[in-house]
């Protein structure tokens, strides 16, 4: 059973760090083809992919971001991590951690967790 | 970036009823594309997968089609359990992106 949560601070201040934690079960990041991807959601909006990392450590990040995104792994404790510097208000959002697959045709988000909301304010 | 594209927004349907809902990408996407469920307060679930792919466990009355820069996610009877937000996500090209979503009522 592939289970994913994510942890997070709840409130942090304009211009600190981020830092969400996704702690899995049900799978190995150090099997081929798994993954785990970040993904958040402001209140009422849509969805917006922020990064993956695979299980070779290869990493992807979404450039809209430009250089605030930082994602690692701790393979033996079953974790996956991402990092978000000099927060602002645009960055409150539920964040969701998922499980990434690759398969013959690509790859898709299999298993999601329920999402850590984080509220940026002064 | 690849900008998806959905419509309607918003589609209000009865109980029973075959209902389409679109999603057009900005380039073509090669059928590299995912379709997605999220209900009130839930995290997104994974409906169709590489345009027509059903995932595990989801029922048959849900299906995908399209090819190029235009996909369908298609219900074929309209049940009060489906009530939710689908989002489509194009994975042909980095970065991953994500459609704003169809809200599907119940009339």
């Amino acid at each position: 059973q592939v289970t994913l949560k994510e942890s997070g601070p709840g409130i942090l201040q304009p211009s600190q760090t981020l830092s969400l934690t996704c702690t899995f079960s049900g799978f190995s990041l150090s099997t081929y083809g798994m993954g785990v991807g970040w993904i958040r959601q402001p209140s009422g909006k849509g969805l917006e992919w922020l990064a993956n990392i695979w299980w070779d450590d290869d990493k992807y990040y979404n450039p809209s971001l430009k250089n605030r995104l930082t994602i690692s792994k701790d393979t033996s404790n079953n974790q996956a991590f991402l990092k978000i510097t000099n927060v602002d208000t645009a960055d409150t959002a539920t964040y969701y951690c998922a499980r990434i697959v690759i398969f013959n045709y690509g790859s898709y988000f299999d298993y999601w967790g329920q999402g850590v909301m984080v509220t940026v304010s002064s | 970036d690849i900008q998806m594209t959905q419509s309607p927004s918003l589609l209000s349907a009865s109980v029973g009823d075959r209902v389409t809902l679109s999603c057009k990408a900005s380039q073509n996407i090669y059928k590299y594309l995912n379709w997605y469920q999220q209900k009130l307060g839930e995290a997104p679930k994974l409906l169709i997968y590489y345009t027509n792919s059903l995932q595990t466990g989801i029922p048959s009355r849900f299906s995908g089609s399209g090819s190029g820069t235009d996909y369908t996610l298609t219900i074929s009877s309209l049940q009060p359990e489906d009530v939710a937000t689908y989002f489509c996500q194009q994975y042909n090209s980095w970065p991953l992106t994500f459609g704003s979503g169809t809200k599907l009522e119940i009339k």
